[in-house]
């Protein structure tokens, strides 16, 4: 069974720029959860998507924003980047819709802002 | 915020001994977990306890978790080179409902396995 896919695995942007990282769950998972993990702030919860809804979200500006596509796939955007956005964005599904148990991260997206 | 809070925050130990890593959190909780991650890389699932458990095994691993003092610890036991990460615990923070997905992770406790 292949594990949680993230894409791109690196990227480098400038300030200003937007993104879009990728995120393909478990097959079966419709759960998605994306954190931020920095040096600093350690790893931070953004939002969660089930069924293509948005079901809870962490203490982030509104220029980061998600989505979920009916096959659970989800993205997330970040817009007008700042220096301290450069961060690993990991992506992470479940299984269980009522609980949140084990979590199945991906390997990340390592995003640096220049 | 940091829900969690580990001790220590660096350990570094040789082979074959043990390596026990406390966290505490601040809130109810449904459950616990504990996490591992290699550098730079995700984080993989090592064990779940529920608030209603106490202790909790997995191979090598021992979990404990302390609900009146909102604590736990991770023991691993004969460590070997190979467990040489970053450990995190996390809750879910909410009592007899459920986080939606949101886990709230302590800082981390980075072990270093030495041959």
């Amino acid at each position: 069974k292949a594990g949680v896919t993230q894409t791109p695995r690196y990227l480098i942007k400038t300030r200003g720029q937007q993104v879009t990282l990728s995120c393909s769950p478990i097959s079966g998972h419709r759960s998605v959860s994306w954190y931020q993990q920095t040096p600093g702030q350690g790893l931070q919860f953004l939002f969660e998507y089930f069924s293509e809804t948005q079901r809870n979200k962490g203490n982030f500006p509104g220029r980061f924003s998600g989505r979920q596509f009916s096959n659970s796939r989800s993205e997330m955007n970040v817009s007008t980047l700042e220096l301290g956005d450069s961060a690993l964005y990991l992506c992470a599904s479940s299984f269980v819709a009522a609980d949140t148990g084990e979590l199945f991260f991906g390997e990340g997206s390592r995003l640096t802002v220049l | 915020s940091q829900q969690g809070e580990e001790d220590p925050q660096a350990l570094s130990i040789q082979e074959g001994e043990n390596a026990t890593m406390n966290c505490s959190y601040k809130t109810s909780i449904n459950n616990l977990q504990w996490y591992r991650q290699n550098s730079g890389r995700g984080l993989v699932h090592l064990i779940l306890i529920r608030s209603n458990e106490r202790e909790k095994h997995s191979g090598r691993l021992r979990v404990t978790l302390d609900t009146s003092k909102k604590s736990s610890s991770l023991l691993i036991t004969a460590s070997r080179a190979a467990d040489t990460a970053s450990y995190f615990c996390a809750t879910d923070g909410v009592a007899g409902g459920t986080s939606y997905g949101k886990l709230t992770f302590g800082q981390g406790t980075i072990l270093t396995v030495h041959p």
